[in-house]
């Protein structure tokens, strides 16, 4: 079955890039789909981040638009998360997840990873 | 942006009881609505697509309904393995949006 593995530094200072891979297995990004980031606050709710196609169009969230940028690599089957300039408000477990189309559900997700953003 | 709010924020029931929880959209979203299941510590897990439709494997005591502005999640038959916390999310729009969550707990 498909699975999805978030990996990437769980420190990051601030002002800094934090950067997060999500590793597919069981599925080949090639084939279709579209694969996104999703991430959550501890203890609050969650929040999109933004969406890649194999073909490498994205959909981003316009709240961190001028932030992120998500990449796919085919060849490793995976896709990439860049956040830019971050604050002790990026602080947040990151997930991965297939999407069903464009717009559609999250399923399945990685286990998720804990990012700190802190000097 | 398409705003969600879901009531009640958490709830308190005993095993065998009957939940509901509310969800509502700030416009008209069709039925372009799912709900996942959050146990602590874990990824979210999706129940429910398209408002109504019940993902493969999900226990059938796990429903839901509605269509337009206003859904409701129902759990028949509450037991202690769906502690967690419930959230919606609407997919008619840009941003993709989740509802703030309802945490579940027994009595």
């Amino acid at each position: 079955q498909v699975q999805l593995q978030e990996s990437g530094p769980g420190l990051v200072k601030p002002s800094e890039t934090l950067s997060l891979t999500c590793a597919v297995s069981g599925y080949s990004i090639s084939s279709g789909y579209y694969w996104g980031w999703i991430r959550q606050p501890p203890g609050k709710g969650l929040e999109w981040i933004g969406s890649i196609y194999h073909s490498g169009s994205t959909y981003y969230n316009p709240s961190l638009k001028s932030r992120v940028t998500i990449s796919v690599d085919t060849s490793k089957n995976q896709f990439s998360l860049k956040l830019s300039s971050v604050t002790a408000a990026d602080t947040a477990v990151y997930y991965c997840a297939r999407l069903s189309g464009a717009y559609g559900w999250f399923d399945p997700w990685g286990q998720g990873t804990l990012v700190t953003v802190s000097s | 942006d398409i705003q969600m709010t879901q009531s009640p924020s958490s709830l308190s029931a005993s095993v065998g009881d009957r939940v509901t929880i509310t969800c509502q959209a700030s416009q008209d979203i069709s039925n372009y609505l799912n709900w996942y299941q959050q146990k602590p510590g874990k990824a979210p897990k999706l129940l429910i697509y398209d408002a109504s439709n019940l993902e493969t494997g999900v226990p059938s005591r796990f429903s839901g309904s509605g269509s337009g502005t206003d859904f409701t999640f129902t759990i028949s038959s509450l037991q202690p393995e769906d502690i967690a916390t419930y959230y919606c999310q609407q997919y008619d729009n840009l941003p993709l949006a989740f509802g703030p969550g309802t945490k579940v707990d027994i009595k």
